[in-house]
């Protein structure tokens, strides 16, 4: 099992629509919770860090669920330049703490 | 401020040569990745460097690959006999100390291998 599992999709949704990301991770003793989003051969970037009461930044929300292990994205009124992987990062003990990456899910915003 | 830095940005070579990519992280922090990421795939972790720990080495895919951080600052990591298959984009990433921290990226080395 991956420590951090995502669907990788890909996405393919209207402008407008609201979409959610999922992803696990197997390590309980994780500590903290990130989305990322990479663009199309370009460097990830924070997108936001994922608090346990849950955080909103606009459009976006970021959901934590420790008991389940489970960290959700909801992006709401999707834009054409949301299209973009969206990867969750969590920071895991191996030997003090390491950032491990999803694989990414791939979103596709239409016209 | 100043943010990660990578080269060089794009770098093309010969099958069999040596390479060295250089990261400067952000002045102050403490642990640095490196990831490679081929065309279209995830990242691939391949070493951490956290302080004045032993790195975790865990993730580098053979003994031609390797990485030091002198000073606890800047990166070099370097790929002996280069291979086809080591053409990809190779990303380096460097955060604060503590846990909460998030990773903040360089742009990339692009690295092909003709």
């Amino acid at each position: 099992r991956k420590e951090v599992e995502q669907d990788p999709g890909p996405f393919n949704v209207p402008e407008g629509a609201t979409v959610a990301f999922n992803c696990t991770y197997s390590n309980s003793a994780s500590q903290s919770f990130f989305w990322y989003r990479q663009d199309c051969r370009k460097e990830p970037k924070l997108l936001m860090s994922v608090y346990s009461s849950g955080n909103e930044d606009g459009r976006f929300t970021a959901q934590l669920n420790r008991a389940s292990q489970y960290i959700s994205l909801l992006i709401r009124d999707s834009k054409l330049s949301d299209s973009a992987t969206y990867l969750c990062v969590v920071n895991a003990p191996r030997g003090g703490f390491k950032t491990i990456f999803g694989a990414g899910t791939r979103l596709f915003v239409k016209a | 401020g100043a943010g990660v830095s990578q080269s060089p940005s794009n770098k093309v070579t010969e099958k069999g040569k040596d390479v060295e990519l250089r990261c400067d992280p952000i002045s102050g922090h403490t642990a640095l990745y490196w990831y490679r990421q081929s065309l279209g795939q995830g990242l691939e972790f391949l070493i951490y460097f956290q302080g004045n720990s032993a790195p975790d080495k865990s993730g580098l895919p053979s003994d031609r690959f390797s990485a030091e951080r002198t000073g606890g600052s800047v990166s070099t990591l370097t790929i002996q006999r280069t291979q086809q298959e080591d053409s990809a984009v190779y990303l380096c990433a460097s955060s604060p100390t503590g846990v909460n921290s998030p990773l903040h990226f360089g742009n990339g080395t692009r690295l092909t291998v003709t």
